[in-house]
Order: structure tokens, then sequence, then C-alpha cells
């Protein structure tokens, strides 16, 4: 079955350490994508990447970092600058043609104390 | 940039209609869709309108007026598992830079 894989579900981290969140998916899609998500709050664009090897920042991608060396794979790297990391972050990914469908992960809950 | 505004509460009751309003203000865009979320899940893709008028998938409808910078979300025949929150997205004209709405949480009472 196709589709988009986020791991791990829970997260847990020590402030001042960097975590790296694993995103990957069969869909043979172009474009993926980092969204963060607060409580009771809407998507932010954190990072997208339209072809391999070339990503974009989003919205808020400060004190965070991608890498997009496979179609199938995007990882994100909360770093230590991130000043407010704990949040609920998905991934998504499209055809990047038209029509704007996004795929998206079932996410990872990262909570750092 | 952008920025797109939704109510943040809907209700309504099993069987009734509701509609969900979206406005956004950008300089340009290339269309506006609709996503639908519940508590603790990803997202999941509704509809997506391109061009003024209305689009029909079942029992949801997503209208799209460009001169006035507003579409909205409609769902008929309410059931108990609509309620969930549902967000409204545009994608910048130039690139894949998507911006979502605050979302309106939709609670269908019975």
């Amino acid at each position: 079955d196709g589709g988009i894989t986020q791991s791990p579900k829970y997260l847990f981290r020590k402030e001042g350490q960097n975590v790296t969140l694993s995103c990957e998916q069969n869909l043979n899609h172009d474009a993926m994508y980092w969204y963060r998500q607060d409580p009771g709050q809407g998507l932010r664009l954190i990072y997208y990447s339209q072809i391999v090897n070339d990503f974009q920042k989003g919205d808020i991608a400060e004190g965070y970092s991608v890498s997009r060396e496979k179609k199938e794979s995007f990882p994100l790297t909360v770093t230590s600058a991130q000043k407010n990391p704990t949040a609920f972050y998905l991934c998504a990914s499209s055809t990047g043609t038209g029509g704007d469908e996004q795929y998206f992960g079932p996410g990872t809950r990262l909570t750092v104390t | 940039g952008q920025s797109l505004e939704q109510p943040s509460e809907v209700t309504a009751v099993e069987g009734a209609i509701v509609q969900i309003n979206c406005t956004y203000q950008t300089s340009g865009f290339y269309g506006l869709s609709w996503y639908q979320q519940h508590d603790g899940g990803a997202p999941t893709f509704l509809s997506y309108n391109a061009l003024d008028g209305l689009e029909e998938t079942g029992r949801f409808s997503s209208f799209l007026s460009r001169s006035d910078s507003y579409g909205y979300l409609l769902l008929q025949e309410l059931q108990m598992k609509d309620s969930a929150s549902y967000f409204c997205a545009v994608r910048e004209s130039y690139g894949q830079n998507f911006v979502f709405g605050p979302g309106t949480r939709l609670s269908v009472l019975p």
C-alpha cells in the first residue's frame, strides 16, 4: 500500500538536544513538506522540497533543518536553537503539479523538557 | 505573504447543513483547498477549487469566488463522524508554499 510513514509516533527529548524526525513516502511524489501544529492551531509550514537536493524555507524555518537526498525521504532535524520545539509535526507529500492534494503522514508528537 | 480567516467553532445537529467560510488576503494564488482533521489525527484532503464556482463531492461541496477572496465548505446531511476540525489552505502562486487557515472546529450534536 502506498502512503507516508513517520516515526516515531511519540518522541521525548531533553532541552539542548537535536532530534531528527523521519518521513518516508512510497507514492512517487516529487514534493514533500513539513508542518508544525500547536494545540488548537492550524498548520504552519516549516520547509518544503519540490525535487531531490532542493528545499525551501517555509514561514517558521528558524531552528529547523532538512535534507532531501532521496525522493522518498525528507527528514527534519529540530535543533537546540528552536525555542519552543514541543509540538505535533506533520509530514506531507504531493505530486507537485496542480490539484493541491497533499497526503499527510500520521505525525510525530515531540515533547522537549 | 498571505493570511486566511475562518470561524473558530461551528455547532450543528445531525442531518443538518453547515457552511464553513474562509476569507484570504493574497496578491495571487493557485486555488483553495479544504482538509479535515480529527483529534489526534492527520489532515485528509477534501476538495480543491482553482476556478470560481462550486465543486461537489458527495455530501461535501466547496465554493470559490476569486473576486471576493472568499470560499466556503458546505457539509450536508451531517453525521456524528463529521465532528472534526476543518482547514482551508492556499498555495502561493510561485511555488509550493502552502498557507493554512487557523481551522474551524465543527461539533455535530445528536
